[in-house]
Formats: structure tokens, C-alpha cells, sequence
């Protein structure tokens, strides 16, 4: 069965950097696209970031742009975020989520998140 | 970029139906959307994919109980005979031009 487990995340101060992990299992990781989806505590849902199957393509959410990097290890079936110049707006659980198909960018697995906090 | 308007909160009683809306903005009536389901203090779960023109794809394990459809700009999750465990947040997504959007969730509530 499809499993995405995020790690990584925790207590950071304003202005420092995190790296969050997302480990995959159950289905062919290389040949997917990911995401990485965001919600603030008592928020809705906010996507970040995807990346193509062979990490060629990336889009980000404006929030994000310049300070988030989305990247991926196929060879070990893990997505990373790499989080920089983090905010107090950035204090979030984390989820990343698997593309169904290409082309059409919704999310058929989710994992269960990886909380981070940005206070000093 | 696509806006998804949703109502902040919904309610109906145990076994009954509830009909959730998703509403496109100007310029992407013609979206297909996604639905997801977050329980309380869970990652969210793909429920379907609805079309423009109305038909719906589940995802894996997904009972008859939840159907999609859709009229114009709107998009549409029908639960019918409500079970406590339906109780939780619903989203809505779409996607297009290199970004993707969610709405702000229904709190649906299952009396």
C-alpha cells in the first residue's frame, strides 16, 4: 500500500533553516510527480511546492519562492523541502502528497504531516 | 490563477445526505476539481476527482456513499446516509498555470 511519511520538522527560529524529508513506499516513486502541501495551525489547506518524476521541472507557491527548494532522491524514494529564511506565516504541519497522473496536478496520497514551528 | 469558494460550515443528521459546494471563480468554470476529506487531527484523503461535465472518479476505497457532480461553475460532493465518522473538514483543488489552489473547506458536522 501507498505510504508517505514526512519527518524533519520541529522548532526553528526565525530567519534560520529546516530540511524536511518524505519517505516513500508501496508504488514506483521515480514515476510520479510530488507535492508539498502546508496548513497553518486552524488553516485550511496551502500547496508549496511540486516537482516532476526526474526532478527536471519545479514550481513553487509565491509565498514561497526563493526561500523553499523542493527536491527529490529517487534513488532512495524520498521528496525533500528545503526551508530557508523561515517566518512566523511559515509555522505549519507539512504534508507532501503524490500526483496522481501527469498533467493533471491533484493528490491521490497524502501523509500524515510533520509539524514545524518558527518562534524564537 | 483559479479562487475556490467554499462554505465555511455544513450540517446534517446522522443517516441523512449533505451536498457540498465548490464554486469555481470567473474564467475556470471549466476546471476539474478534486475533493479531499481531513478528519480531525489526520493528513487529508483523496475522495474524487470531478469533471466539468459532471462525472466523478473515486479514489481507492472510497464507498458509494460519496458522489460528485457538477453544474456550471459549481462542484459537488453528495454524502448520503451519514455516518458519525463523516464528520471532519472537506477541500476542494484545482490546478492550472504552474500553480495549484484550494478551497477554504467546509466543517461539516454530523448531528
Amino acid at each position: 500500500q501507498v505510504q508517505l511519511v514526512e519527518s524533519g520538522g520541529g522548532v526553528v527560529q526565525p530567519g534560520r533553516s529546516l530540511r524536511l524529508s518524505c519517505a516513500a513506499s508501496g508504488f514506483t516513486f521515480s514515476s510520479f510527480p510530488m507535492h508539498w502541501v502546508r496548513q497553518a495551525p486552524g488553516k485550511g489547506l496551502e500547496w508549496v511546492a511540486v516537482i516532476s518524476y526526474d526532478g527536471s521541472h519545479k514550481y513553487y507557491a509565491d509565498s514561497v519562492k526563493g526561500r523553499f527548494s523542493i527536491s527529490r532522491d529517487n534513488s532512495k524514494s524520498t521528496l525533500y523541502l528545503e526551508m530557508n529564511s523561515l517566518a512566523a506565516e511559515d509555522t505549519a504541519v507539512y504534508y507532501c502528497a503524490r500526483q496522481a497522473v501527469p498533467g493533471i496536478w491533484l493528490n491521490d496520497y497524502w501523509g500524515q504531516g510533520t509539524l514545524v514551528i518558527v518562534s524564537s | 490563477q483559479p479562487v475556490l469558494t467554499q462554505s465555511p460550515s455544513a450540517s446534517a443528521s446522522l443517516g441523512a445526505s449533505v451536498k457540498l459546494t465548490c464554486t469555481l471563480s470567473s474564467g475556470h468554470s471549466n476546471n476539474d476539481i478534486a475533493w479531499h476529506q481531513q478528519q480531525p487531527e489526520k493528513g487529508p484523503r483523496y475522495l474524487m476527482k470531478v469533471n466539468s461535465d459532471g462525472s466523478h472518479i473515486k479514489g481507492d476505497g472510497i464507498p458509494d456513499r460519496f458522489s460528485g457532480s457538477s453544474s456550471g461553475a459549481e462542484r459537488y460532493l453528495t454524502i448520503s446516509g451519514l455516518q458519525s465518522d463523516d464528520e471532519a473538514d472537506y477541500y476542494c483543488q484545482t490546478w492550472g498555470s504552474g500553480t495549484v489552489a484550494f478551497g477554504g473547506g467546509t466543517k461539516l458536522t454530523v448531528l
